[in-house]
């Protein structure tokens, strides 16, 4: 595709449960962030991909939190046993590794914890 | 670990006249440093950027400014409109980790 690709768009689930949120980053691109903003506020760092290094982890809030990227190109959000502060919309962004490049940002998806 | 910090949190002009927003960062090995527009509703958006071998970059109405003496760098929009009413976030990687961190946002209110 042409851009950085999230789905869902929104989802809502129940307190407790897990929940899978996805992204297809700009082919070619190496490396791979996932962000999380609380209504009206910043982009909160969460885990970090580029190529086949180990993943920059230390955003993650809790262990419930967790990631992969397989193959190099698409990545799985995963947080378990939800809770009503995991609320937010979550981004992912993809960049080239080479030099000083832009982070292209996917539309998000908009998870809601009932 | 690297820490960007930005201010004003919201700043309200009137049309016509500049906007000026200031970040700084803690890890002087920052060398990337992008400026990001995010309107209402939508995915954040590169406006400009500036690099640690550079101090001020300028795109029409928009100028940065880097100041690696101090960690600070700095957004100037000239000229406002109403157009430029939005949340604009500073970040800055390291060229070592690529990990890009953003401040916490400025919300910038254009008054007609």
């Amino acid at each position: 595709g042409a851009g950085v690709s999230q789905s869902p768009s929104n989802k809502v689930t129940e307190k407790g449960k897990d929940v899978e949120l996805r992204c297809d980053p700009i082919s070619g691109h190496t490396a791979l962030y996932w962000y999380r903003q609380s209504l009206g506020q910043g982009l909160e760092f969460l885990i970090y991909f580029q190529g086949n290094s180990a993943p920059d982890k230390s955003g993650l809030p809790s262990d419930r939190f967790s990631a992969e990227r397989t193959g190099g190109s698409v990545s799985t959000l995963t947080i378990q046993r939800t809770q009503q502060e995991d609320s937010a919309v979550y981004l992912c962004a993809s960049s080239t590794k080479l030099g000083w490049t832009e982070a292209f940002f996917g539309q998000g998806t908009r998870l809601t914890v009932v | 670990g690297e820490n960007v910090e930005q201010h004003p949190s919201t700043l309200s002009v009137q049309e016509g006249d500049s906007a000026v927003i200031k970040c700084t960062y803690s890890d002087s090995a920052s060398n990337y440093f992008p400026w990001y527009k995010q309107e209402l509703g939508k995915r954040p958006q590169l406006i400009i950027d500036i690099r640690s071998n550079v101090g001020e970059k300028k795109d029409q109405r928009i100028a940065v400014t880097l100041n690696k003496t101090a960690k600070h760098f700095s957004l100037h929009i000239t000229e406002t409109q109403p157009e430029d009413s939005a949340v604009y976030f500073c970040a800055a990687r390291m060229d070592s980790s690529y990990k890009l961190i953003f401040g916490s946002g400025t919300r910038l209110l254009v008054r007609p």
